[in-house]
């Protein structure tokens, strides 16, 4: 099967940073993408990767290694709204898109 | 607001009863799909519609019917469910199915959660 995994749970300070790992199998990928879902919310999308490196966009980053099978999303300067999910979703070959379990964050003051 | 609205928020019901949940994008997409989220579980695609026509049907039990009268609305038709079908119930649109990443990004509404007693 196409399992993606990533951490259940995290937990972090506010004003730190933390690293969200997410790993996949490799066949057939097309991109990856990672979306934050708050409690009683929508998933709401973050970013996008198709090629290895890492995107930036203001404090949130995704970095993409294909051939490792693996990305991770970084949060800096976390604050308390950050406490959310964040899904892991993997797009395949035939618009097939899998989504992992989502990594539970909660922010501490 | 993600452009995307279902309803009800929330939605109880017994193993006997006829339901349906309404999903409309305002976002003139031409992809729609159905998603159960359940605690701790990945999201399960179960249906996926592209230009008002079906494309995937996940092996959906047949107690979970669509519909998609048009290119912005989506139902999902529920009789004599299980209390096992008790979930989130998600649904998305994106611009369309097949083509770059980007037209891939998919945009969820809330959803509805669905209490089966």
């Amino acid at each position: 099967g196409q399992n993606i995994d990533q951490p259940t749970e995290m937990t972090a300070t506010e004003g730190a940073i933390v690293q969200i790992n997410c790993t996949y199998q490799t066949s057939g990928f097309n991109g990856l993408f990672w979306y934050q879902q708050h409690a009683g919310e929508a998933p709401t999308f973050l970013s996008y990767n198709v090629l290895d490196g890492l995107e930036e966009k203001g404090r949130f980053s995704s970095f993409l290694s294909r051939s490792k099978g693996y990305s991770y999303l970084l949060l800096k300067e976390l604050q308390m709204k950050d406490s959310a999910s964040y899904l892991c979703a993997v797009s395949y070959n035939n618009n097939d898109m899998r989504f992992g379990a989502g990594t539970r964050l909660t922010v501490k003051p | 607001e993600t452009g995307v609205t279902q309803t009800p928020r929330h939605l109880v019901m017994g193993m006997t009863n006829k339901k349906s949940l309404k999903c409309e994008q305002h976002l003139g997409h031409n992809a729609m799909y159905w998603y159960k989220q359940s605690a701790k579980k990945p999201l399960e695609l179960m249906f996926v519609y592209s230009l008002e026509e079906r494309v995937e049907n996940n092996s959906v039990p047949s107690r979970f019917s669509p519909e998609c009268p048009n290119s912005s609305h989506l139902f999902l038709h529920l009789h004599t469910l299980q209390p096992e079908d008790s979930a989130l119930y998600l649904c998305a649109s994106s611009q369309d199915l097949a083509g770059g990443l980007v037209e891939n990004i998919q945009y969820f509404g809330a959803g509805t959660r669905l209490s089966v007693l």
